[in-house]
């Protein structure tokens, strides 16, 4: 069975620092995906990374991969109001081919503080 | 594009009840899926349809939950007879296969509330 653990699951932090959220998957995974919810909302995809070492990068937020270590990170960059959110991670269990639905992490629920 | 369209945004009804969801997948998307979000077990994938046939339901919970995709751009989900602990968000969500790495693009959610 797919898990997918993130941490922290609750993060306070002030504007303009930097923090890293984690995201480890305990099987072998052919995509990673993260998505951003804002309270009340749907998910909004921020990334998808495909192959080990994969960065991405988006604004302030950066995504990485290690697939042997079989972790994710997000890393969060100078800090604004505007990236309080609930982060998710989500994993797909490989396939032989075609798309397959995604485990989620339980997200991380981030503060950025003034 | 419109995005993917579900409705009701949001339902309440006693227990006992039949509930519907509906989603219109964004058009052109061979794949569907539901999912469900709840705060005690987070979001859990319920169905999903490949070219409007089922692929995988090991996430339904009950034989009260039902599926179908009778075409490419419509999807219910169903519940009879709805219970209190199918309180939650129920969302849908579609992919297109060779598209922006398979990415699932998410419609609003539909709050059911199950009193």
């Amino acid at each position: 069975e797919l898990k997918v653990e993130q941490n922290p699951l609750f993060l306070s932090m002030q504007e303009g620092k930097n923090y890293t959220i984690y995201c480890n998957y305990s099987t072998t995974s052919d995509r990673l995906y993260w998505y951003r919810q804002d309270p009340g909302k749907s998910l909004e995809s921020l990334f998808v990374l495909l192959s080990n070492g994969a960065v991405k990068q988006e604004g302030r937020l950066m995504a990485s991969l290690d697939t042997k270590a079989r972790l994710s990170t997000l890393h969060i960059t100078a800090a604004v109001h505007d990236l309080s959110a609930t982060y998710f991670c989500a994993v797909v269990s490989p396939t032989g081919g075609g798309a397959d639905g995604l485990t989620f992490g339980k997200g991380t629920h981030l503060i950025i503080q003034p | 594009d419109a995005g993917v369209i579900q409705s009701p945004r949001h339902e309440v009804t006693e227990m006992g009840q039949e509930v519907t969801l509906r989603c219109k997948p964004i058009s052109g998307h061979d794949y569907l899926f539901w999912y469900r979000q709840t705060m005690m077990r987070g979001l859990e994938l319920l169905i999903y349809f490949n070219n409007n046939v089922p692929i995988d339901d090991s996430g339904m919970p009950e034989d009260r939950f039902s599926a179908k995709m009778p075409n490419a751009s419509f999807s219910t989900l169903k519940i009879q007879p709805s219970e209190p602990r199918d309180s939650a968000v129920y969302f849908c969500a579609s992919s297109l296969w060779g598209h922006h790495q398979e990415t699932q693009y998410f419609g609003p959610g539909t709050r059911l509330l199950v009193l």
